[in-house]
């Protein structure tokens, strides 16, 4: 597609279950970014990704969160035993490799609504 | 460690004035700087980025920025505002030696009345 799509828009949970969230970067795009967005905040940086591997992940904060893009394309972020502090907008990025002519702006997508319950 | 302070939650202008939203920033090695517009409902959108060279730097929408090295800043601008340039701006800030993570700005909600 034409710009980052992220899946689902919405999402609605109870406390202590498992959630997924898709991201689909644009195409070409080799850096993809995961941040989360809570009310009244700017975006927070969880995790980079350059190609297949995780390039930084000192923004996720614990274990419950994981993050994989097993293919350089569609990211997937994974809440384990999620909480009530877990809700908040959950937004992608992608951009051209860092370095290149292209440095470092962001393309985002619309985000994923996370609410838990 | 790399920082970024919108000190100004929210700016309100009238229509046909200029507005100026502030940033400063940061940063241990040389920066990267950024603007962000993010209208409800939708996603962030880049506005314009500082990287080397020219210290006023123009982007979308008729916006500008100006860096300042020696205050660590990098203020918004916009010499005759519309009311569509309502929505909330993000700075952000990426060290050119770290290839991944920028750093935003809690942003400012601009208002611009008729």
């Amino acid at each position: 597609g034409a710009g980052v799509s992220q899946t689902p828009s919405n999402k609605v949970t109870e406390k202590g279950k498992y959630v997924e969230l898709r991201c689909d970067p644009i195409s070409g795009h080799t850096a993809l970014y995961w941040y989360r967005q809570s009310l009244g905040q700017g975006p927070e940086f969880l995790i980079y990704f350059q190609g297949t591997g995780a390039a930084d992940d000192s923004g996720l904060p614990n274990d419950r969160f994981f993050a994989v893009r097993p293919e350089g394309s569609v990211s997937t972020l994974k809440i384990q035993r999620t909480e009530r502090g877990d809700s908040a907008v959950y937004l992608c990025a992608s951009g051209p490799r860092p370095g290149t002519s292209n440095t470092g702006e962001l393309f985002f997508g619309e985000g994923s609504r996370l609410t838990v319950l | 460690a790399q920082s970024v302070a919108q000190p100004e939650d929210q700016v309100n202008v009238a229509e046909g004035n200029p507005l100026t939203v502030k940033c400063t920033y940061s940063v241990s090695g040389n920066p990267y700087l950024f603007w962000y517009v993010q209208y409800p409902n939708r996603g962030l959108q880049f506005l314009l980025k500082y990287i080397t060279g020219d210290n006023l730097v123009k982007g979308s929408y008729g916006f500008e920025a100006e860096f300042n090295k020696s205050q660590t800043s990098f203020h918004l601008k916009k010499p005759s505002a519309l009311v569509s340039d309502s929505a909330l701006y993000f700075c952000a800030v990426r060290d050119m030696l770290n290839a991944g993570k920028s750093t935003f700005g809690d942003g400012t909600t601009l208002t611009v009345k008729p």
